[in-house]
């Protein structure tokens, strides 16, 4: 079956401008999370969705981040005034239920650039 | 103190060879571990869950160490299709987010 899928894969941008990343999680799960990798790092947690709800946004760095779910589907991340730190890969995962014991799914993420 | 440490490497190794990567966790009551493997600008897939009484997946065999904090990943008989980045992944008893390591990078030489 279809895995995560994410667009786009690749965003360029200047500083200052607002930007929306989409994440299509794999079907039937109810549990997304967003996370945020830099070169030569693990990736970082930004926020966990179960169902329509932000369960758990505590990595959000900062205001400018801003994730919304509305259907229990279909995640998007935004980011406004993106700054040039922004800069990194944007990655979805989708987990069945959402328990400590489940598999996350990564989709193939989003590369943002901020010039 | 970050929650997850793990030796960013490089590890090269010529084929055949057996390698470890061990990865130490701040958080004792943390409850759930796994190792993830990422290829070259490729999104992370599951390699192996960690269990307490360790488990064994063909070459590869995890181990988890509550007393000393740590888990590992033994690869045996190394193969060119190995080389990748190495994850270690601990869940902590208060939530499901994924701490992730900064990944071991292992490349398997001819």
């Amino acid at each position: 079956g279809a895995g995560v899928s994410q667009t786009p894969s690749n965003k360029v941008t200047e500083k200052g401008k607002y930007v929306e990343l989409r994440c299509d999680p794999i079907s039937g799960h109810t549990a997304l999370y967003w996370y945020r990798q830099s070169l030569g790092q693990g990736p970082e947690f930004l926020i966990y969705f179960q169902g329509t709800g932000a369960a758990d946004d505590s990595g959000l760095p900062n205001d400018r981040f801003f994730a919304v779910r509305p259907e229990g589907s279909v995640s998007t991340l935004k980011i406004q005034r993106t700054e040039r730190g922004d800069s990194a890969v944007y990655l979805c995962a989708s987990s069945l239920v959402g328990s400590s014991t489940d598999t996350q799914y990564f989709g193939p993420g989003t590369r943002l650039t901020v010039l | 103190r970050k929650e997850v440490e793990q030796d960013p490497g490089p590890f090269n190794v010529p084929e055949g060879a057996t390698v470890a990567f061990n990865c130490t966790y701040s958080n004792s009551a943390s409850q759930s571990f796994f190792w993830y493997r990422q290829d070259c600008r490729k999104e992370p897939k599951l390699l192996m869950s960690v269990y307490s009484s360790g488990n064994e997946d063909g070459r590869f065999t995890a181990q988890l160490n509550r007393a000393s904090q740590y888990i590992s990943l033994l690869i045996r008989d190394s193969k060119l299709s190995d080389s990748a980045t190495y994850l270690c992944v601990v869940i902590p008893n208060t939530g499901n987010q994924f701490y992730f390591g900064t990944g071991t990078s292992l490349t398997v030489i001819p």
